[in-house]
């Protein structure tokens, strides 16, 4: 199994200001993904963060919004820029290795005021 | 296209009572099934997954079994304890590779004393 550490675990930022969140998996995987969950939602896919170009986004997505970096096959950004409240979520880094089952990290629980 | 439908929440239920949670799907192919838990404040973590039709998958006292003839992966457990508070979501995907998780709404479980 791959453990997936996040950081910041939370954060409170202003409207208008962008925020990282860090991904880090403890072996190298094949996919990376960035989901969003929003207040008693479920999970909603961002994007696919791929290895070496530009990350894969879901319809409503776009690269200018959440743009995500991902250098090598352990590690993956995503930026939520220019913030606004809407935005307030928890952001949930996803890691899966070839066919085996996909794993989460903990989440960053963002509320933007 | 796929999808996956769960039992509204939330449910409440005391403790060391029988649970069902009811999961049910539609896929284009033959999917591999999953049950995943998010505790209070936590990401989500896999609970059990089946593979194949007829596959019983099972951890912590859970059980789901793979029926295909009933497009059905119920999640089912003998005795609750107040610790299995959480949601609980049901998710399939249909081929790794570039295939991505397709998940229900949640669940919502609360055990009470």
């Amino acid at each position: 199994s791959a453990v997936i550490s996040q950081k910041p675990s939370r954060d409170i930022c202003q409207r208008g200001t962008s925020l990282t969140i860090q991904c880090q998996v403890d072996s190298q995987v094949t996919m990376m993904f960035w989901y969003r969950q929003q207040p008693g939602q479920s999970l909603t896919l961002i994007a696919t963060a791929n290895q070496g170009s530009e990350a894969t986004y879901e319809s409503g997505f776009v690269i200018d919004k959440f743009p995500i970096s991902r250098p090598n096959l352990t590690f993956s950004t995503l930026t939520v820029s220019n913030m606004s409240p809407e935005d307030s979520s928890i952001y949930l880094c996803s890691a899966r290795q070839g066919e085996e089952t996909q794993y989460f990290g903990p989440g960053t629980r963002l509320l933007v005021l | 296209g796929n999808s996956v439908t769960q039992m509204e929440g939330p449910v409440t239920l005391s403790e060391e009572a029988f649970l069902t949670i009811n999961c049910t799907y539609t896929a284009t192919g033959y999917p591999s099934l999953f049950w995943y838990v998010q505790y209070p404040g936590e990401g989500l973590q896999l609970l059990l997954k089946a593979t194949k039709a007829d596959d019983k998958g099972s951890n912590k006292g859970f059980e789901a079994t793979y029926r295909k003839e009933t497009t059905s992966f119920h999640l089912e457990k003998g005795s609750v304890q107040v610790s299995d508070s959480a949601v609980y979501f049901c998710a399939l995907i249909i081929n790794f590779g570039n295939e991505k998780l397709t998940f229900g709404t949640g669940t919502r479980l609360t055990i009470i004393p």
